[in-house]
């Protein structure tokens, strides 16, 4: 169990341009979740999957976002044409059975420059 | 909709202190409730957690007891350390239920910042 991974951990772009953020579940974990973190305030949801179903989305999610998650196993984030106000911490976290708890990753920070 | 509400901070208080960080949430149904903490340049880790009414979660010294009647998830712990100080998140989930309305998603509060000095 290596925990859960994401990747880049930090995320510098322009403004307008698209970025790709990479989470890695733990392996036997079938729910993943993504979350984001602004300055001062808790995680809000993003979005979550059940294995490579894409079940709930969130209202934050706005057409410029997307999230896949493939075979079930990996899950990748996009946001394309970024604006300042994406600048954020972008969490993941993956369960087995909710009332367990979730195990987070550490993070990708994105700041839009 | 659900939401959580912690105590507005920071918090700062001196080594061997008492400590109690307030939470109280709003769900329609019978929520899991969590206490998540956030080392300064680290993720969010697990704390404690409750299921159900009257449940108290503890770990490391903390405590927390799911009251229902008023809706509280206060977090406590007799001696805090400087090694303690970090940001605290309460946070609930719905119980992912087979009509597909609710998978689980955590809803947090807004975190406290406590800061504990030698």
């Amino acid at each position: 169990d290596t925990g859960v991974s994401q990747d880049p951990r930090h995320k510098i772009t322009k403004r307008g341009q698209n970025v790709t953020f990479r989470c890695d579940p733990i392996s036997e974990h079938n729910r993943l979740y993504w979350y984001r973190q602004t300055l001062g305030q808790g995680p809000e949801f993003l979005t979550y999957f059940q294995n490579e179903a894409q079940l709930e989305k969130s209202r934050l999610l706005s057409d410029r976002f997307s999230a896949e998650r493939p075979k079930g196993s990996f899950s990748t984030l996009e946001i394309q044409r970024t604006e300042q106000g994406d600048s954020a911490m972008y969490l993941c976290a993956s369960s087995l059975q909710t009332v367990r708890g979730y195990t987070f990753g550490s993070g990708t920070r994105l700041t839009v420059v | 909709g659900d939401s959580v509400t912690q105590m507005e901070g920071p918090v700062t208080l001196s080594e061997e202190a008492f400590l109690t960080i307030n939470c109280t949430y709003t769900a329609t149904g019978y929520p899991s409730l969590f206490w998540y903490v956030q080392y300064p340049g680290e993720g969010l880790q697990l704390l404690l957690k409750a299921t159900k009414a009257d449940d108290k979660g503890s770990n490391k010294g903390f405590e927390a007891t799911y009251r229902k009647e008023t809706t509280s998830f206060h977090l406590e712990k007799g001696s805090v350390q400087v090694s303690d100080s970090a940001v605290y998140f309460c946070a609930l989930s719905e119980p992912a239920n087979a009509g597909g309305t609710s998978y689980g998603k955590l809803t947090f509060g807004q975190g406290t910042i406590l800061t504990v000095h030698p």
